[in-house]
């Protein structure tokens, strides 16, 4: 199974703040990636697909870049729902496989 | 729109077995994948294997000897059976639909709100 390693495994940091969070594959997985953002209690929602498509109703200030192994989520101006944990998820082959998380706390 | 409800009991007993059926409402269940994905409690995501509207399935290798999925077009459900649990399966447990967004990119589109199963004496 490709493994998906997340970093970092947690962050802190400030409304307005850019981040990015980065996600590499054990294995290439060309563009076959997907972000999902998780708040408590609730289900995961799509955020980016093929590693930088913007879902539908996604804010502009999510982004997804990479491909092959190394991907990045970059939320450029945090607001104060942005605080939640992320997932990548490789869909490129099966099993499907997420990352471990990102737990983004407010500092 | 499209919406998924989970169903099912929220306490199993060590060796029995799980039994979860997710319900598909205001759209179709057919030519989709239909997956399963559980969290354990403070944990992250896995997923557990997909059915397709023609019966297709595809489960993960390390569940796959105690998984079974099916399906229901008729009544739009599909359901996952996790037989010999033990404590470790105790999780939330999501369906969730899997289809193709853009040609090269498929995601999790559309998930239930997850239902909590309990694997205890």
């Amino acid at each position: 199974a490709i493994q998906m390693t997340q970093s970092p495994s947690s962050l802190s940091a400030s409304v307005g703040d850019r981040v990015t969070i980065t996600c590499r594959a054990s294995q290439g997985i060309r563009n076959d990636l997907g972000w999902y953002q998780q708040k408590p209690g609730k289900a995961p929602k799509l955020l980016i697909y093929g590693a930088s498509i913007l879902q539908s109703g996604v804010p502009s200030r999510f982004s997804g870049s990479g491909s092959g192994t190394d991907f990045t989520l970059t939320i450029s101006s945090l607001q104060p729902e942005d605080f939640a944990t992320y997932y990548c998820l490789q869909d490129y082959n099966y099993p499907l496989t997420f990352g471990q998380g990102t737990k983004l706390e407010i500092k | 729109q499209v919406q998924l409800q989970e169903s099912g009991p929220g306490l199993v007993k060590p060796s029995e077995t799980l039994s979860l059926t997710c319900t598909v409402s205001g759209g179709s269940i057919s030519s989709y994948y239909w997956s399963w994905v559980r969290q354990p409690p403070g944990k992250g995501l896995e997923w557990i294997g997909y059915i397709y509207s023609s019966s297709n399935t595809n489960y993960s290798p390390s569940l796959k000897s105690r998984v079974t999925m099916s399906i229901d077009t008729s009544e739009s459900q599909f359901s996952l059976r996790l037989s010999f649990v033990t404590a470790a399966d105790t999780a939330v447990y999501y369906c969730a639909r899997r289809r193709r967004l853009a040609a090269s990119g498929d995601a999790f589109d559309i998930w239930g709100q997850g239902t909590m199963v309990t694997v205890s004496s």
